[in-house]
């Protein structure tokens, strides 16, 4: 799912598969970055986060890669369930930049039963 | 635990037409960020604030106007409304560098459930 202009992309998977949502971020001084899963109507919601010190970080079921030489950042989820169908989005954060946390432009996952 | 809340959920506008979008967090948060989401997007940054007393522009300041007189809110103003400025409204509060620690509890931000307005 990458950025494809102003619309978001969308993903479809089948319930059970595995998931990767992309994300390429602006920022090479960004230090810090978080996933976040919107449902419809509702405000973001935390997913998981990491520090540009680390390459990899896993939660439950969950887990964000980060490359920093290409400024590129996934999230996999595993087993995708219905109730993952929703916007995900990445942010990142600079401290160099005064802590302006920003978004990236969103990618819609839709899980098939 | 109210976390972040924001007033009114929903608001119809006049073009021309002035209003205040409030949001108080109680999680003693230093950074606190407006953001807007139009249908089928991102949300893009309006102003933030990095303490009480401090503003910033974000991506997309023009027409906004906000204060932080109280470390717990901080407030979105539109002058004089307009039919672009329709949009779902999202403020959110973060620690950040508060603690050093690295976990969800220090650095991650909470949102607000949003305020749809409406300018006609």
């Amino acid at each position: 799912g990458e950025s494809v202009g102003l619309h978001l992309p969308t993903l479809s998977v089948q319930e059970g598969d595995n998931s990767i949502i992309n994300c390429a971020y602006s920022n090479s001084a960004s230090d810090y970055f978080i996933w976040y899963k919107q449902e419809s109507g509702k405000g973001p919601q935390f997913i998981i986060d990491i520090r540009s010190n680390m390459d990899k970080r896993q939660g439950q079921r969950v887990t964000v890669l980060l490359n920093k030489t290409v400024k590129h950042l996934s999230l996999q989820i595993a087993a995708t369930q219905p109730g993952d169908s929703a916007v995900y989005f990445c942010a990142e954060n600079s401290k160099e930049y005064g802590n302006k946390l920003v978004f990236g432009a969103g990618t819609i996952l839709r899980v098939k039963s | 635990n109210a976390g972040v809340t924001q007033t009114p959920k929903f608001r119809v506008l006049k073009t021309g037409q002035s209003m205040t979008l409030l949001c108080a967090q109680d999680m003693n948060h230093e950074y606190m960020y407006w953001y807007r989401q139009d249908p089928g997007m991102g949300l893009r940054l309006i102003h933030y604030s990095v303490g009480e007393g401090t503003t910033a522009k974000g991506e997309v300041p023009d027409g906004y106007n906000v204060s932080r007189l109280k470390k717990q809110n901080f407030l979105l103003g539109l002058e004089s409304a307009a039919p672009s400025q329709t949009s779902v409204y999202f403020c959110a509060s973060t620690a950040f560098d508060q603690k050093r620690v690295f976990g969800r509890e220090n650095t991650e931000a909470f949102f607000g459930q949003g305020t749809r307005l409406t300018v006609v």
